[in-house]
């Protein structure tokens, strides 16, 4: 079965250090991974997608199949990146839906 | 353009009373999304429309939840009647076809039972 695992519930950093969220997952097929982040009061918002090999806000995240992962990164926090982040996984072709992991909480210290 | 636009923000009903949950995706999205966010978890999927057809509900407890699309715009999402279990955060979110762009999520209604 499909599945989703992000094992910290909690990361806690200071501002300036690197950061790295786990993301694993679990899916036979060829994963289409995303990181959804929630700041306080607002709604939850994608903030960058596998396939676009993009850097958001400093982020990055790389798929690696043998280790079948998606860690989300970044190598300086922000106070402004204390947030909710989801790992999530697509799956079942054109129409597929979204599988979320339990998310972490990011909380970056002055 | 606007977003996804959900109503009530937030509710609280008593066990055993039925509660319905308004959705409007954005405009030109044909695939909507309801899911169900208890508190420390993150959100599960309850049903799938692609306009106004259901692709998929396989995780939809159908004998206390309802979900419809009609017209192909607007959803409305219904518990008859509601368990304690149910209090939770129910996000609706929308698609272009193309899924890579993601989804675009509402702000959620917040229901609490007691």
């Amino acid at each position: 079965a499909q599945r989703v695992t992000q094992p910290e519930k909690l990361l806690s950093v200071f501002k300036g250090a690197p950061v790295e969220l786990k993301c694993n997952y679990s899916y036979s097929g060829s994963p289409e991974l995303f990181w959804y982040v929630q700041y306080s009061r607002q709604r939850l918002q994608l903030l960058l997608r596998h396939i676009s090999r993009e850097s958001i806000k400093g982020f990055t995240a790389d798929l690696n199949k043998g280790e079948t992962s998606f860690h989300l990164k970044k190598p300086f926090a922000q106070e402004e990146d204390s947030a909710m982040y989801y790992c999530a996984l697509s799956y079942g072709g054109s129409q597929g839906n979204l599988i979320f992991g339990k998310g972490t909480k990011l909380s970056v210290k002055p | 353009e606007a977003g996804v636009a959900q109503s009530p923000r937030y509710k609280i009903i008593e066990k055993r009373q039925s509660v319905a949950f308004w959705c409007n995706p954005i405009s030109g999205h044909a695939t909507l999304y309801w899911y169900q966010q208890i508190l420390g978890q993150g959100p599960k999927l309850l049903i799938q429309f692609q306009n106004n057809g259901v692709v998929d509900d396989s995780q939809l407890p159908k004998d206390r939840f309802s979900a419809e699309r009609l017209k192909g715009v607007d959803s409305t999402l219904k518990i008859q009647p509601a368990k304690l279990e149910d209090s939770a955060v129910y996000l609706c979110a929308s698609s272009q076809p193309d899924r890579y762009y993601g989804y675009t999520f509402g702000s959620g209604t917040r229901l609490t039972v007691v």
